[in-house]
């Protein structure tokens, strides 16, 4: 089955970066692009962005566009985001998805604390 | 960007219920629009895309139409799985954003 798996929680400090994988099995990885959600606890979810697998194309929303990269392994079939210069509002739980537009499925999230 | 705008933002209904909520776009979305499923503690489910197609396996009680501008969610008979929080979210151009979500809690 599709199954998106993202690697465990992480505490960072203000100012430092913080990079999240998530590792993609049971469908053609480079056929599909991979989506970046995060949620603070409680509240909405908010579209960070996507990247193609296959070349590396990606598209940010403009609120972390200066702080986000993407990348993708096609050797293990696997998306890295990293969001540098954290601050206290990024803390969240950071999802996953396949799919550019419409997102199905999810991995089961990150939860990224930034805290001094 | 476009703003995505759900109403109302908690529901509280029974079992057995016929339910709606609705999500307007601060602009012409057409259909691209998809709705999700959240319960605590875990992931969002995809239940329906470009509006009113529903994802394989969702139960038929659930539906969506709507264009333009105003969507709707339905659904038909509430079933005690059902109570979790929906978002809905456009993917007409970039940044696509979710509304802020609906609570549908038991009465």
């Amino acid at each position: 089955q599709v199954q998106l798996v993202q690697s465990g929680v992480e505490l960072k400090k203000p100012g430092a970066s913080v990079k999240v994988s998530c590792r993609a099995s049971g469908y053609a990885f480079s056929n599909f692009p991979v989506t970046w959600v995060r949620q603070v606890h409680g509240q909405g979810l908010e579209w960070l962005g996507w990247i193609g697998p296959s070349n590396g194309d990606t598209r940010f929303s403009h609120k972390v566009q200066d702080r986000i990269t993407m990348t993708a392994d096609t050797s293990t079939n696997t998306v890295y985001m990293e969001l540098r210069s954290l601050r206290y509002d990024d803390t969240a739980v950071y999802y996953c998805g396949r799919g550019g537009g419409v997102i199905d499925p999810w991995g089961q999230g990150t939860l990224v604390t930034v805290s001094s | 960007d476009i703003q995505m705008t759900q109403s109302p933002s908690t529901l509280s209904a029974s079992v057995g219920d016929r339910v709606t909520i609705t999500c307007r776009a601060s602009q012409n979305i057409n259909s691209w629009l998809a709705w999700y499923q959240q319960k605590p503690g875990t992931a969002p489910k995809l239940l329906i895309y470009k509006t009113s197609t529903l994802e394989a396996e969702v139960p038929s009680r659930f539906s969506g139409s709507g264009s333009g501008t105003e969507f709707t969610l339905t659904i038909s008979s509430l079933q005690p799985d059902d109570f979790a929080t929906y978002f809905c979210q456009h993917y007409k151009n970039y940044p696509y954003t979710f509304g802020q979500g609906t609570k549908l809690e038991i009465k």
